[in-house]
């Protein structure tokens, strides 16, 4: 059965600093992965997504890579702003795709000014 | 276009009701995903629509659950007897095949 592990569990840093958030999965044989925030009481907003075949993803100030053999990835964000404080989510997809994520806990990081 | 959407945004119910969520999918999106998401917890599969194919019930945590896709569009998420444990945020997601989902805003469910 697929685990995904999110590490830290929270994070605090101080503006304009870059960070990085962790994923990790247990079983490589994925589809893909995605990377989604959630603010407090909202849904999911997607922000990358990997495909298997893939190494990474940027979007602005965002970076996710993917090492599928080792079963792990990561999200680098540049130049943080205390809009960025969220919980992030890590899930994968199995199969072909169709099939529901498997997500990890979450990060949940704050950003202070 | 306009995303996913859910109804109610909030719902609080007696123990024992039934209660009925709802799911809007992106029009076109031919698969929908319910998830749950409990306080401390991650986000776990419930039901999974995908066509006309028959749903995967794999996730439900018990009979008290069932949903029903209509159409293939508008998905209800039912609840039968609530309990305790069954409060949670609900959430709905869509995709168009095996592509990115793209969830709602969730329905938040309190059992007293």
């Amino acid at each position: 059965k697929q685990e995904v592990t999110q590490i830290p569990a929270a994070l605090s840093v101080p503006e304009g600093e870059n960070l990085v958030l962790n994923c990790s999965f247990t079983d490589s044989a994925i589809y893909n992965l995605q990377w989604f925030r959630q603010d407090p009481g909202k849904g999911l907003t997607s922000l990358l997504l990997i495909q298997s075949s893939q190494r990474e993803q940027t979007s602005g100030r965002l970076n996710a890579s993917l090492d599928k053999s080792s079963g792990r990835s990561t999200l680098y964000i540049a130049a943080s702003q205390p809009g960025d404080s969220a919980t992030y989510l890590c899930a994968v997809g199995e199969n072909s795709g169709n099939t529901p994520l498997v997500f990890g806990k979450g990060t949940r990081l704050s950003v202070i000014a | 276009g306009a995303g996913v959407s859910q109804s109610p945004s909030n719902k609080v119910t007696e123990k024992g009701k039934d209660v009925e969520l709802r799911c809007d999918p992106i029009s076109g999106h031919t698969a929908l995903y319910w998830y749950r998401q409990s306080l401390g917890q991650g986000l776990e599969f419930l039901i999974y629509f995908q066509g006309n194919s028959a749903p995967d019930k794999s996730g439900l945590p018990s009979d008290r659950f069932s949903a029903e896709r209509t159409g293939g569009s508008v998905s209800t998420l039912t609840i039968q007897r609530t309990q305790q444990e069954d409060s949670a945020v609900y959430l709905c997601a869509s995709s168009l095949g095996p592509r990115k989902q793209y969830f709602g805003p969730g329905t938040r469910l309190t059992v007293t």
